[in-house]
């Protein structure tokens, strides 16, 4: 479905306790994206990486850290720095960088208490 | 950076009538402009897309146009189905942008009913 990964579906964490989000591809695109999702504000770039090992801050990347060690794997890790973490997180990939049809996973609705 | 404006926030139309979606951005350097699909509780699906060396793009009932001098895009669907329902979300990135990424911004979707 899509080709893109995100697990688990349904996250629930305690206030100060970071957490990460698991974000897999079998498409062997270069690029990989972190989008962040709340009512009424469409979707907001948290980090992108166009190459393995090399990784840049989108729009809203306070609180939030990646790693791309692997082609394949983009996990997002939302710190307790993050104010307002509870939001749906959607990863994305496309085939090179600027200009390439988005393609993104079925998301993760993290819930913070 | 880039600023995407979209409008209607919700719409309503009658199954079988049309439904126009506005979006304008800022830069005017930006030159992709890609048209997603939202269903209810699941993930974001292009459905056309557009470069900003054409001003029209069709397919089947869907259709986007642009005008680069006043910096806006347009939505166009036809004959709409209740299936349509959905959020759309428009984006504008800049094309070929070395070591830019794809960096899309979004427009703040619409909310498109189609009665019966």
């Amino acid at each position: 479905d899509g080709g893109i990964t995100q697990s688990p579906k349904y996250l629930f964490r305690k206030e100060g306790q970071n957490v990460t989000l698991s974000c897999e591809q079998n498409l062997n695109h270069d690029a990989m994206y972190w989008y962040r999702q709340d009512p009424g504000q469409g979707l907001r770039l948290i980090y992108y990486s166009q190459i393995v090992n090399d990784f840049q801050k989108g729009d809203i990347a306070e609180g939030y850290s990646v790693s791309r060690e692997k082609k394949e794997s983009f996990p997002l890790t939302v710190t307790s720095a993050q104010k307002n973490p509870t939001a749906f997180y959607l990863c994305a990939s496309s085939i090179e960088g600027s200009g390439s049809p988005l393609h993104f996973g079925n998301g993760t609705r993290l819930t913070v208490t | 950076g880039e600023n995407v404006e979209q409008h209607p926030s919700t719409l309503s139309v009658q199954e079988g009538d049309s439904a126009v979606i506005k979006c304008t951005y800022s830069d005017s350097a930006s030159n992709y402009f890609p048209w997603y699909k939202q269903e209810l509780g699941k993930r974001p699906q292009l459905i056309i897309d557009i470069r900003s060396n054409v001003g029209e793009k069709k397919d089947q009932r869907i259709a986007v146009t642009l005008n680069k001098t006043a910096k806006h895009f347009s939505l166009h669907i036809t004959e709409t189905q209740p299936e349509d329902s959905a959020v759309y979300f428009c984006a504008a990135s800049i094309r070929g942008l070395t070591g830019g990424g794809n960096k899309l911004t979004f427009g703040t979707g619409t909310q498109l009913k189609v009665e019966l």
